[in-house]
């Protein structure tokens, strides 16, 4: 079965820091993958997303990802933190053609003035 | 542009009651996806349905239904509530044309809670 595994339920770092969020993906094909963020109480939004173009991808709020075939990874970075970052970030994988995501379990970023 | 919206917001109900939720897409997104995010967990996928028919089924219980609606609205219909049923619910729409129907846009989702 597909499966994405997050390191780190929750990480800490610094305002002005390089944040660095991790994701593994399972997957037999080449997916499609995506960082979505969620602030409290609210739904989803997508940070970035990548489908077999360019591997360094570039989101919004100067996140950006990089994927890496073979170490089957897609982590999130950012080169400074910002207070306003704070909030819960989860990676999902399409690996196939029904479209469904499946999803990571999450990781809380704490930004830490 | 409007985005996707649910309702109702939160919604408390007692074991064994049934619950519907609904979902309105972005105009234009003729597919809608159901998920399921329990507290501390990442989602869950429950259903997605594009044209009015079941595209694709998550490992839930036939205690949970969907359908869609000609004007692509979506409600979710979930019977004989159980404790574990509390979470979020989200609904998310797509384009229905190649890589675009990868992005899923979400609603802010419906809290429910079974007492």
């Amino acid at each position: 079965a597909q499966s994405v595994t997050q390191l780190g339920s929750h990480v800490s770092v610094s305002e002005g820091a390089l944040v660095l969020l991790r994701c593994n993906y399972s997957s037999s094909v080449p997916p499609y993958l995506f960082w979505y963020v969620q602030y409290p109480n609210q739904g989803l939004q997508l940070l970035l997303k990548y489908t077999s173009a360019a591997t360094l991808v570039k989101g919004i709020n100067g996140f950006e990802a990089e994927f890496k075939k073979s170490e089957t990874s897609f982590h999130l970075t950012k080169p400074s933190a910002h207070m306003s970052d704070a909030a819960e970030y989860f990676c999902a994988v399409s690996p196939d053609s029904n479209y469904q995501l499946i999803w990571g379990a999450g990781t809380k970023l704490i930004i830490k003035p | 542009d409007a985005g996707v919206t649910q309702s109702p917001t939160h919604l408390i109900k007692t074991r064994g009651q049934q619950v519907t939720l609904r979902c309105s897409p972005i105009s234009g997104h003729k597919s809608v996806s159901w998920y399921q995010q329990v507290l501390g967990q990442g989602p869950q996928f429950i259903f997605q349905y594009y044209e009015k028919e079941e595209r694709g089924r998550g490992n839930f219980p036939d205690r949970f239904s969907a359908r869609q609606f000609p004007n692509y609205s979506s409600e979710l219909n979930v019977n004989a509530l159980l404790l574990g049923d509390s979470a979020l619910y989200l609904c998310a729409s797509s384009a229905d044309r190649g890589l675009r129907s990868y992005e899923q846009y979400f609603g802010p989702g419906t809290r429910l809670t079974v007492t």
